[in-house]
């Protein structure tokens, strides 16, 4: 299983973007970046996946670099609501980690 | 995308006893995972759970003490036997929905352990 590394805290304040690194230097060719939310007491929520470059959804923008050995999640304009913890996975159909392996995940907290 | 249901949410139990819990999913899939959180702490993989074979455990999880049954595509059973007070933790399933060539992992809201 690829080994990620991630910040384990950030703060933040309302309405600002928030950008979260992840490095993941041993990476296979198949395997997909998978952000996921987790708020206490709920289990981990999938935000964004991505290959290569940049994917954008509604929550969250994923810009990943050509070496592939880092990705950076931003989300726009943080409100309080997102005060949770952010986990970067890798692994994929494709490869034989299908299964995923948490870290430790980044603990955001938004302030007012 | 797939919604995961999970019985029971909470369960104070007693040392010696077992617990199973129940996860359901919406729709059909082929790979079910169980996890333990412990509080404050990240998710730790017990177990693969695929339909039609047995489970694969990970390193320091055996299936005496964490038995699994996935009699279908759509359900899966997490049994915690003979509890003891460091059995007390959050267990989560999940299920792998296909994307044409990857996965999106939902997951269930947890079941909370406590072991007296």
């Amino acid at each position: 299983l690829a080994k990620t590394t991630q910040p384990i805290s950030m703060d933040s304040y309302e309405g600002q973007e928030v950008n979260i690194t992840c490095s993941h230097n041993n990476i296979a060719t198949n395997d997909y970046i998978t952000w996921y939310q987790q708020f206490p007491s709920q289990g981990p929520r999938f935000i964004i996946q991505g290959y290569k470059t940049k994917v954008t959804n509604e929550v969250a923008s994923l810009f990943i670099p050509a070496d592939r050995k880092s990705s950076t999640l931003s989300l726009p304009r943080v409100s309080l609501s997102d005060t949770a913890v952010y986990y970067c996975l890798v692994g994929g159909l494709l490869s034989n980690d299908y299964k995923l392996s948490f870290g430790a995940g980044t603990t955001v907290t938004v302030r007012a | 995308s797939a919604v995961i249901s999970q019985k029971p949410s909470r369960d104070i139990c007693q040392r010696g006893t077992s617990l199973t819990i129940q996860c359901q999913v919406d729709s059909q899939v082929t790979m079910m995972f169980w996890y333990r959180q412990q509080p404050g702490q990240s998710l730790t993989l017990i177990a693969t759970a695929n339909q039609g074979s047995e489970a694969t455990y990970e390193s320091g999880f055996v299936i005496d003490k964490f038995p699994i049954s996935r009699p279908n595509l759509t359900f899966s059973t997490l049994t915690v036997s003979n509890m003891s007070p460091e059995d007390s933790s959050i267990y989560l399933c999940s299920a792998d929905v296909p994307t044409g060539k990857s996965y999106e992992q939902y997951f269930g809201p947890g079941t909370r352990l406590t072991v007296t």
